[in-house]
This record gives structure tokens, sequence and C-alpha cells, in this order.
């Protein structure tokens, strides 16, 4: 059971918008910063958002992040085929002293 | 450009040892955080252990004990001792670096550790 909650998973078509929530607590998203990190198949996690909102660079604006309270979202606009992959949000848990993350959301792009 | 490597994985008998190193080269190492964050096969990402740029340390309560990590900034790299290891204990383990709270993370590619007899 991860201490963040996301949807197993989520599929929206070519050109589409989507979001994925990541659902936490006071500790955790209510009072650090949230990342997301785009996983493909056999490959290392890429940070998508940082900071709640914050893009590295390369990282195209189809991707945005967004944090009210003890919740955060991740949006991706403009589907594409390439961006099946699994999706983690992870933030520091301040009572736990751990870093935590959600349990991945697999989206698929019909 | 900052790249992590991550080595010293492989497969270990259930009670024994490995020690995991994560090189790091392009960014001012002394000031970064370092964290592993490991990934059991075919499941999600759960964080392992960190080492401040202060050489404070932090742990998973699953790993506390049996775990140590550590970091030679003369030599750009952190170390994860990883003591009395558990089939449970299987896992892609990566190194992550991060400097603040509000700046970007950075990841290695894995090391796959086993444990099986």
């Amino acid at each position: 059971q991860s201490v963040l909650t996301q949807p197993p998973s989520v599929s929206a078509a070519p050109g589409q918008m989507v979001t994925i929530s990541c659902s936490g607590s006071y500790s955790n998203i209510g009072y650090n910063y949230i990342s997301w990190y785009q996983q493909l198949p056999g490959t290392a996690p890429k940070l998508l958002i940082y900071q709640n909102d914050e893009r590295p660079s390369g990282i195209p604006d189809r991707f945005s992040g967004s944090k009210s309270g003890t919740s955060a979202t991740l949006g991706i606009t403009g589907l594409q085929t390439g961006d099946e992959a699994d999706y983690y949000c992870g933030t520091w848990d301040s009572s736990l002293y751990i870093w935590v993350f959600g349990g991945g959301t697999k989206l698929t792009v019909l | 450009e900052v790249q992590l490597l991550e080595s010293g994985g492989g497969m270990v008998q259930p009670g024994g040892s490995l020690r995991l190193s994560c090189g790091a080269s392009g960014f001012t190492f002394p000031t970064f955080d370092i964290s592993w964050v490991r990934q059991a096969p075919g499941k999600g990402l759960e964080w392992v252990s960190v080492i401040t740029s202060g050489h404070n340390t932090y742990y998973l309560d699953s790993v506390k004990g049996r775990f140590t990590i550590s970091r030679d900034n003369s030599q750009n790299t952190v170390y994860l001792q990883m003591n009395s290891l558990r089939a449970e204990d299987t896992a892609v383990y990566y190194c992550v670096s991060r400097e603040t709270p509000t700046s970007p993370d950075h990841w290695g590619q894995g090391t796959l550790v086993t444990v099986s007899s």
C-alpha cells in the first residue's frame, strides 16, 4: 500500500488530454513539493515535473503539474503513442522522514 | 551534463551482502543530496535511503540496521552497503541526485540486485 494514491490506469485517444491524480496527506503533499516521473518500459524513471509545476529543460509544455492542498495532478495534452508509460508522483514525507511515491499509473493511448 | 552511474549489483544468496556504488559527474557533488530508490520486478518505485550534503542519513524502516549509506566527496561517489539481504530486496536500484527541494533531480540507469538461493 503506497503512501500516495494514484489511479492504476488511465487511457485516452491520440491528441486528447488526460489527467493523473495523486492524493496524500498534510505531512507529504500538503507540506512539500511534488514531483512527477515518466517511466517507459525497460528504462529508468525520467523527471517530468518538479516543485509542483516546474518542467526541467527538454520537457515539452504538453506536460503540466498542479497542487492543491493534499492532492496533485499531472496533465498531458496532445497525447502521443510515445506517451504510453507508467507515471509516478513522489514527495518527501515530513512525518515519516522518508521519500514517498504513488503506486504508479499506467497510461494507455488508444 | 549530470551523470550518475550505478555499479555493484549482482546475484547473492539470502543473508549475503553487496555494496552498491554510485559514481557522479557533471555537478558539484558535495552540495547534493543522494538517494537510492529501488524497483522490484513488475512493481512501483520505493525509496530506500538518502545521504544529505551534510552527511545526515535516513532509511526506509525495512532496511534500517541492514543497509548503510555513505559518501566519499573526494571520489564523487555514494555507497550503499547492503547486509543480511532478503528475497524481498530483489530490485533494480537507482541512484538519484538533487541539490535542494526546489531543484530538479537526476536518475542513474540502475543496477540489478537479485537475492536468491
